[in-house]
């Protein structure tokens, strides 16, 4: 079974800084998709990033990117130039597609907030 | 083009009775899984379903089901509720092959008292 875990349960930055959430996972695939979620208090969960483990390069979406570090069984998030709307739960997620590509595996997350 | 719709948003109810809480997914979305989020377990996968199908599912008694409809709309029924069952449930769309990644409602709010 594959686990995710991401070791920062809560991270604080200040406006226009960058940060680097962590996430680690465990897996035997070699084929696989991980994700960043983020939760804001609308509680609804918003796609951030995907990355594919196939390919080699990291996922940039806007101030979001990805450091994936295959061999290592990394993928964390950077967010640059953070905002106030920033603030919320980040989630990293993981898909086996021979799991049906139906499942996600999520950590706990982490707590991201922004300050003026 | 509208989102994943959840209804109710929140939703009290008492140990032993059943609940049924619903789920339109975004039109076209032939695939919704069902997720549950609470503070000790975080999010754990309940079920998918495809197509009117039940294509996976997660370790959950069997208290805890669901269906789907022809017009992809989903509900989850959960029965003989438990204190334990309180959380935030949280229904997910996505195309045939979801590697491209779900969207999500924004959930119900469910408290067992």
């Amino acid at each position: 079974a594959q686990t995710v875990t991401q070791s920062q349960p809560e991270m604080s930055v200040q406006e226009a800084e960058t940060v680097t959430l962590s996430c680690t996972y465990d897996t035997s695939e070699n084929n696989y998709y991980l994700f960043w979620y983020k939760q804001p208090p609308s509680r609804q969960m918003i796609l951030v990033i995907r990355q594919e483990a196939y390919k080699q390069q990291n996922a940039t979406e806007n101030r979001f990117s990805v450091n994936f570090q295959k061999a290592a069984k990394s993928f964390s998030l950077k967010i640059s130039d953070s905002q106030l709307g920033d603030t919320a739960m980040y989630f990293c997620a993981f898909m086996n597609p021979n799991s049906g590509y139906s499942t996600l595996t999520f950590g706990k997350g982490t707590m991201l907030l922004v300050s003026p | 083009k509208a989102g994943v719709t959840q209804t109710p948003r929140y939703l009290i109810k008492t140990r032993g009775q059943q609940v049924t809480l619903s789920c339109s997914p975004i039109s076209g979305h032939r695939s919704v899984s069902w997720y549950q989020q609470t503070p000790g377990q975080g999010l754990q996968f309940l079920f998918e379903y495809f197509s009117e199908t039940q294509r996976n599912k997660g370790n959950f008694p069997g208290r805890f089901s669901g269906r789907q409809f022809s017009n992809s709309r989903s509900e989850m029924n959960v029965s003989t509720l438990e204190l334990g069952d309180s959380a935030l449930y949280l229904c997910a769309s996505s195309l045939e092959r979801s590697v491209y990644g779900y969207t999500f409602g924004s959930g119900t709010r469910l408290t067992v008292v």
